[in-house]
């Protein structure tokens, strides 16, 4: 068990709606990062959240928008929905120190759009 | 922009065979280095990980070592198990610049033990 926890584990939404993903990190971590998983595009990055400010950007859409809360849980919203945005979805969480820290990964939110 | 390469998979070796995936990347700087490992149905774990060049990271058996000379981070195992089987990624990460860390995976390595 990493201790990042992801809710809902499974959606199912039609085109051109909108959903929120959440994310819980593990306890004592500051910083949250989102990834999309997808058959054709691998892991992609899209967003870095650190104790409530965005620090990194990767290839987020500008249908997609983040934030982080001052009890350090996060949330993901994605709307205008395409079939295209079908995906699995992972929060992971980090400590961030002084250098480079590894990152623990959630079970991920698997999106569906039809 | 940071990048990694993995060796297309799927990879598929009988129980006790040696194991190789390799991994190579290319950055500006000196970049960390790290394996981790997807079972199915659960979120990657870490598995080893490099910080500098000629580390070794090793762990459940697995090892690999930080190649500044060639860019490379090869993974390796000595004698797999039916257990062993997953996907892995190795991933690079820049040094933290601002508190801004920003993960780099390859594509990822399907990984499959017969008995």
């Amino acid at each position: 068990d990493s201790g990042v926890t992801q809710t809902p584990k499974h959606l199912i939404t039609a085109t051109g709606q909108r959903v929120t993903l959440r994310c819980s990190p593990r306890s004592g971590d500051l910083s949250v990062y989102w990834y999309q998983q997808s058959l054709d595009q691998g892991l992609q990055f899209l967003i870095q959240y650190y104790n409530g400010e965005e620090r990194a950007k990767g290839n987020i859409l500008e249908r997609f928008s983040a934030q982080q809360f001052p009890d350090l849980h996060s949330e993901l919203n994605l709307s205008s929905l395409e079939l295209g945005d079908s995906a699995l979805y992972f929060c992971a969480s980090g400590l961030l120190g002084q250098g480079v820290s590894p990152l623990h990964f959630g079970n991920g939110t698997r999106l569906t759009v039809t | 922009g940071d990048s990694v390469t993995q060796m297309e998979g799927p990879v598929t070796l009988s129980e006790e065979a040696f194991l190789t995936i390799n991994c190579t990347y290319t950055a500006t700087g000196y970049p960390s280095l790290f394996w981790y490992v997807q079972y199915p149905g659960e979120g990657l774990q870490l598995l080893l990980k490099a910080t500098k060049a000629d580390d070794k990271g090793s762990n459940k058996g697995f090892e690999a070592t930080y190649r500044k000379e060639t860019t490379s981070f090869h993974l390796e195992k000595g004698s797999v198990q039916v257990s062993d089987s997953a996907v892995y990624f190795c991933a690079l990460s820049a040094p933290v610049i601002q508190g801004a860390q920003k993960l780099v995976f390859g594509q990822g390595t399907r990984l499959t033990i017969n008995p």
